[in-house]
Order: structure tokens, then C-alpha cells, then sequence
């Protein structure tokens, strides 16, 4: 199994251009989630999904969207980057936990994004 | 103040020491986890906890709910447990959202 698979690993973007951060589980995850992490600061939640067709903002989704047409796919796009979105970017899925079921996040390897 | 908080942020050792890491956080919580992020910056799910104490390996994690506390344990530690520990709590069951620690950084020395 692949597990979470991002792409890039790697991106410099100038101000003000767009792109799509890709993420992709092949373990039929209904959650899906997008992470920053920046330096002394903790991961932050950008948007999530419990499931294909819905979406949910996290602590910090200014700057962000994202679309869920796909259980497998969770796209996560910068309309307009700006330098305070350089970070580095972490997707994750696991199973939809409940009263009595806790499940493991998983983790892709994370893209690193500089906005000149 | 952080809903997490982690302690100590860095920490050096000795191959071979018993390591101990604190998270504490303010907020009612259904689980806690224990992330360990590698020096290439991956990132693997260590432990889930609601209640109690898990070992896997030479890792151990206790949680106290009622002080609002866990710990993680490295005994005989190896070089190749240097990584940044990152704790982080979930807020009720069936919602997934997680808060995190801002880690901390263990170097083991050989």
C-alpha cells in the first residue's frame, strides 16, 4: 500500500500565483485533512473532511480551499500565495473514529512551500 | 496560553538514558496521541490513548485524565530515537480535529 502520497515535495512560488498541493490515501480513509507547520508553532488544521462531498474548515483555512469529489483525493489549493503561506504542508487521513474506536492519523511526507 | 503544552522543549541524552517527555493540556479531551517526527520531517502515529498506559517496544505512554497529563517514555535509549515527540489531544469522539504541542527535540548522543 502506498499510504498518503503528496506532491511536490518541493515548491518556490511568486507572490500572487496559484497551485495545487496534491494528497492521495489508498486506504479508504473518510477523514482527510490539511496541516501547516511553521517554526516554534504547533501543526495547524487548514480544512478537513469526513467524507467525499464535504468539507470543514480547521484553525487557520484564510488563503486556502480544498474540494473533496473522491474518497481518495483531498486537493488543497492556494488561490493567491503570499509569502506568509511559506510552510510546510502536511496531509493526513484516518478512519472516522466513534465513542469506542480510535484510529491512527496518517501521515504523507509533506511538501515544502516558499512564496517569494 | 497553548491548549498543549509540551516539556522540555529540547532534550539531550545519553545513549542508553531513560527519557522522559511531558504534555499537559487544558481542555477536556476523548484521546491523546503521540507523534514522532523524523530529522527528514515524516511524521508516524506512536500511541492513542483515552485512559491508562501502552508499550510498544522500549516506548511507554501514560495518561492521567483527572490532572490532565501524559507522559512518554524512551527506555535505554538509541541514537535513532532522535526525533522531534509531538503530542497532540482530541476534543470528543467522532471529531477528528486535533490540537498539537509544538514538540520537543530529543538528540540522543552516542
Amino acid at each position: 500500500n502506498a499510504g498518503v502520497t503528496q506532491t511536490p515535495k518541493f515548491q518556490v512560488l511568486k507572490t500572487g500565483q496559484s497551485m495545487t498541493l496534491q494528497c492521495a490515501q489508498d486506504m479508504n480513509h473518510e477523514y482527510m485533512s490539511w496541516y501547516r507547520q511553521d517554526p516554534g508553532m504547533g501543526l495547524r488544521l487548514i480544512h478537513y473532511s469526513v467524507g467525499a462531498g464535504i468539507t470543514d474548515q480547521g484553525e487557520v483555512p484564510n488563503g486556502y480551499n480544498v474540494s473533496r469529489s473522491t474518497t481518495e483525493d483531498f486537493p488543497l489549493r492556494l488561490l493567491s500565495a503570499a509569502p506568509s503561506q511559506t510552510s510546510v504542508y502536511f496531509c493526513a487521513s484516518s478512519y472516522k473514529g466513534s465513542a469506542v474506536a480510535l484510529h491512527p492519523l496518517h501521515f504523507g511526507n509533506g511538501t515544502r512551500l516558499t512564496v517569494t | 496560553k497553548n491548549e498543549v503544552e509540551q516539556s522540555p522543549q529540547n532534550l539531550t541524552a545519553q545513549e542508553g538514558e531513560f527519557i522522559t517527555i511531558n504534555c499537559s493540556y487544558s481542555v477536556g479531551i476523548s484521546a491523546l496521541h503521540w507523534l514522532q517526527q523524523h530529522p527528514g520531517g515524516g511524521i508516524v502515529s506512536l500511541f492513542m490513548l483515552s485512559s491508562g498506559k501502552k508499550k510498544h517496544g522500549r516506548l511507554i505512554a501514560t495518561i492521567n485524565i483527572q490532572e490532565k497529563h501524559s507522559s512518554l517514555h524512551i527506555t535505554a535509549s538509541h541514537p535513532r530515537d532522535s526525533a522531534v515527540y509531538i503530542c497532540a489531544v482530541r476534543r470528543s469522539f467522532g471529531n477528528e480535529k486535533l490540537t498539537f504541542g509544538t514538540g520537543t527535540r530529543l538528540t540522543i548522543i552516542p
